[in-house]
This record gives structure tokens, C-alpha cells and sequence, in this order.
């Protein structure tokens, strides 16, 4: 079975420019998770999509960051103007609506210079 | 008050010793609880869910659960120098929401 895959692996930018992540989740799995994780800390929610719909974006900085998962199978997540704190790893991960067990991708490092 | 909370060490201990992880949860509503492992560059990576109260053992891993006490530990029993990683405690709630907590570092030596 594949996994969740994501792309691409790193990405370098300069602040104020724009950038985007692809994950495509187990098949099957209804749920898609968006994670940005700063180095020391934990994954922090950012989305959460149930099918197509949003489930929780209350930590999603809505001003730079939007995401979308149109057909309910893959989604991308944009973040339009990038700042230095953006730096970090974005991690994807989905899970089936059983036991909601998450698996992640190999996630995006992403360095805003 | 972060909604999960763990040590972040580092916890040391020493090949073939008993390993003993903490967490607390703060939203009463948590149902499902995790441990993930994460090495250094990598992934977090399941070990164990739990939902009752109580133990669960697999293999070298025991999860204890304490819903009164808002209360999750994870015990490595024979600890090896592989189990060196970040061990991430993660909630969720009834309604599906998702939260982790900042981890703690575990280091085993020789």
C-alpha cells in the first residue's frame, strides 16, 4: 500500500514570495491533515479536511496561508506572502475514519531566506 | 497552557533500562491518544493508540491511560540505542480534532 506522499521535499524562497505543497493521502482515507512543524516542537494543525469539506483551520494564518482539497483525494497548501517564520516543515498525514490512526508524508522543508 | 504537555527532557537512560514518557491533556473531551516516534529529519511514525483507561502492552511498549487524571505515559521496556528519537503524544478529540504535543527527546546509551 502506497503511503502519503508529498512534493516536493525542500524549497528555498526569498521572503514575500510565494510557494506551494502537493500531498496526495492514502487511498481511501477521508481525513488530511496539514502540519507545520518548527524545529524543537511539535506538529502544529493548521487543517484538517474531512473529504472535501474543513473540518478545523482555527490555527490556519489565513492572511498568507490557504489550502484546498477539491476533489476530496489530493490537496495542496499555499502560502502567499511567505515570511521568515514560515520556515519550518510542512507534514501532510491522513487517516481512515476507524481508528484515525495519522500517517505522514516525508514532508516539505521549507527555508524562507 | 498548551492543550498536551510533555517534558521535553532530554531523558537519558541507559541500555536495557526502563524508559518512562509523560502526558497531560487538558480538553476533557480527548477520546484517542497516541504515541509517535520521530527520528531526527524524519517523520513522526506511529508506536501506539489507546482509547480505555488502562494498560495496553505491545512488545517492548506499554501505554498507560488515566482519563481522570488527564494522564498518558508510554513505558519502553529494554530500552536500545535505536529508541534514541523524539516521542510525540498526540489527543483527539469526539469532534475529530488534532493535537500534539512539543514531544520528549529520548536518548539510550550503550
Amino acid at each position: 500500500e502506497a503511503g502519503v506522499a508529498q512534493s516536493p521535499r525542500y524549497k528555498i524562497i526569498e521572503k514575500r514570495q510565494s510557494v506551494a505543497f502537493w500531498c496526495n493521502p492514502i487511498s481511501g482515507h477521508a481525513t488530511l491533515y496539514w502540519y507545520q512543524q518548527i524545529l524543537g516542537q511539535g506538529p502544529k494543525l493548521l487543517i484538517q479536511f474531512q473529504n472535501n469539506g474543513v473540518v478545523d483551520d482555527s490555527q490556519l494564518p489565513k492572511d498568507r496561508f490557504s489550502a484546498e482539497r477539491l476533489k476530496g483525494v489530493d490537496s495542496t497548501l499555499k502560502i502567499q506572502p511567505a515570511k521568515l517564520e514560515d520556515s519550518a516543515v510542512y507534514l501532510c498525514a491522513s487517516s481512515d475514519d476507524v481508528k484515525n490512526i495519522q500517517y505522514f508524508g516525508a514532508g516539505t522543508r521549507l527555508s524562507v531566506l | 497552557q498548551k492543550e498536551v504537555e510533555q517534558n521535553s527532557g532530554p531523558l537519558s537512560v541507559p541500555e536495557g533500562a526502563i524508559a518512562s514518557l509523560n502526558c497531560t491533556y487538558s480538553d476533557r473531551g480527548s477520546q484517542s491518544f497516541f504515541w509517535y516516534r520521530q527520528y531526527s529529519g524524519k517523520s513522526p511514525e506511529l508506536i501506539m493508540f489507546i482509547y480505555s483507561n488502562g494498560d495496553k502492552e505491545d512488545g517492548r511498549f506499554t501505554a498507560q491511560l488515566n482519563k481522570a487524571s488527564q494522564y498518558v505515559s508510554l513505558l519502553i521496556r529494554d530500552s536500545q540505542p535505536s529508541d534514541s528519537a523524539t516521542y510525540l503524544c498526540a489527543a483527539l478529540t469526539n469532534a475529530g480534532k488534532s493535537t500534539f504535543g512539543d514531544g520528549t527527546t529520548l536518548t539510550v546509551k550503550p
